[in-house]
């Protein structure tokens, strides 16, 4: 089956330690994002690739670094930078090609530190 | 002042009753528009998209109101099922951010029996 998958689906660590939440996507999409939403808020963009090897930041970059080396994965690190790392974490992607802009998200990581 | 703005609600009504949410939204270059729909601690899924000459599918009527900055999302004959929360999103693209989607904070649906 075709999708985005991120792992693992809940996540807990002590506050100074760097954590790193995983996303993979067999849908062949070029572009891939990371979000982090906080209760009662909405998403909000952390960082973003539209091909391999670059990537972009977005609106909360800080404490947060990323990688792109496969078309496939865009694995996230939480870094102990990070001020209130705390939050549901949701990947997604979409094909950079066809002019269609929405975006497919996957199930998400609950990251709990304390 | 929020880039996209929805009523936080909650909406609670009983099954069967229309219920419409509202979504402004203040950048007037934004191009793309859609509603989202998001379970209780699962990801956003897509509903639908928002077109200029308004779209419906099923129970689900969007429209689009460009001069007012303004989309709606309208739910007929509502079930227990549509319980949710519905983000409303837009996209305009900018050269740095590659289509980034834009969210609002979400309106809360409760459906009751």
């Amino acid at each position: 089956d075709g999708g985005i998958t991120q792992s693992p689906k809940y996540l807990f660590r002590k506050e100074g330690q760097n954590v790193t939440l995983s996303c993979e996507q067999n849908l062949n999409h070029d572009a891939m994002y990371w979000y982090r939403q906080d209760p009662g808020q909405g998403l909000r963009l952390i960082y973003y690739s539209q091909i391999v090897n670059d990537f972009q930041k977005g609106d909360i970059a800080e404490g947060y670094s990323v990688s792109r080396e496969k078309k496939e994965s865009f694995p996230l690190t939480v870094t102990s930078a990070q001020k209130n790392p705390t939050a549901f974490y949701l990947c997604a992607s979409r094909p950079e090609t066809g002019g269609t802009y929405e975006q497919y998200f996957g199930p998400g990581t609950r990251l709990t530190v304390t | 002042r929020k880039e996209v703005e929805q009523d936080p609600g909650p909406f609670n009504v009983p099954e069967g009753a229309t219920v419409a949410f509202n979504c402004t939204y203040s950048n007037s270059a934004s191009q793309s528009f859609f509603w989202y729909r998001q379970d209780c601690r699962k990801e956003p899924k897509l509903l639908m998209s928002v077109y200029s000459s308004g779209n419906e599918d099923g129970r689900f009527t969007a429209q689009l109101n460009r001069a007012s900055q303004y989309i709606s999302l309208l739910i007929r004959d509502s079930k227990l099922s549509d319980s949710a929360t519905y983000l409303c999103v837009v996209i305009h693209l900018r050269d740095n951010q590659g289509g980034k989607l834009i969210f609002g904070q979400g309106t809360e649906l409760s459906v009751k029996p």
